[in-house]
């Protein structure tokens, strides 16, 4: 079964810092791997997504994403965090169902706090 | 181009009572899919319709139902609102394949009292 895990609930980083999230993935196949953030109240927002080609993926707002897959992860990089970063971050994969149709399984989440 | 648009934004609602949130993609996006988001579950998938045909559905009991129209805007609903039923709904649209990725709305906060 597809899972995906994120092993810090909670990270703190200083402003100016770098920032880096781990995200692990279990898929059977070449795996569509998305990063969400979602600020408080708010709905997800798409941050990068990888389908394949190029393992480095750039992003939005100053983000990139590393594929590995001897190591099933997908790690999401930012190398100076700014104070607006602060947000709860989704890793996703994204996968065919046997309908056809598509779902996105979530990771449980990762917490940012930036301290200025 | 207008993004997802999600309404109400919250409700209120009782135990035993039913509910329907409306879901309008972006403009050109077909897929329509929902997730319920709590505390202690996380993220999870309830079910994706294209073409107003729901292809495929989230392990969630029958109360949770939904439909899409011809204009691809969709509806869920969930009969018999339990205490367990409060959440943020999400609704996502993407293309016809995910390679696009899915564009969330801001969703709808349910409450039930």
């Amino acid at each position: 079964a597809q899972s995906v895990t994120q092993p810090d609930i909670h990270i703190t980083v200083s402003e100016g810092a770098s920032l880096e999230l781990r995200c692990n993935y279990s898929y059977g196949a070449t795996p569509y791997l998305f990063w969400y953030v979602q600020s408080p109240g708010q709905g997800l927002q798409l941050l990068l997504k990888y389908f394949s080609g190029d393992t480095l993926v750039q992003g939005i707002k100053g983000f990139e994403a590393e594929f590995k897959r001897s190591q099933s992860s997908f790690n999401l990089r930012k190398p100076s965090v700014h104070w607006s970063d602060a947000a709860e971050y989704f890793c996703a994969v994204g996968h065919i169902l046997t309908g056809g149709g598509n779902k996105l399984t979530f990771g449980t989440g990762t917490q940012l706090k930036v301290e200025l | 181009k207008a993004g997802v648009t999600q309404t109400p934004r919250y409700l209120i609602k009782t135990r035993g009572q039913q509910v329907t949130l409306s879901c309008s993609p972006i403009s050109g996006h077909r897929s329509v899919s929902w997730y319920q988001q709590t505390p202690g579950q996380g993220l999870q998938f309830l079910f994706e319709y294209f073409s107003e045909t729901q292809r495929n559905k989230g392990n969630f009991p029958g109360r949770f139902s939904g439909r899409q129209f011809s204009n691809s805007r969709s509806e869920m609903n969930v009969s018999t609102l339990e205490l367990g039923d409060s959440a943020l709904y999400l609704c996502a649209s993407s293309l016809v394949s995910q390679s696009g990725g899915y564009t969330f709305g801001s969703g709808t906060r349910l409450t039930v009292v």
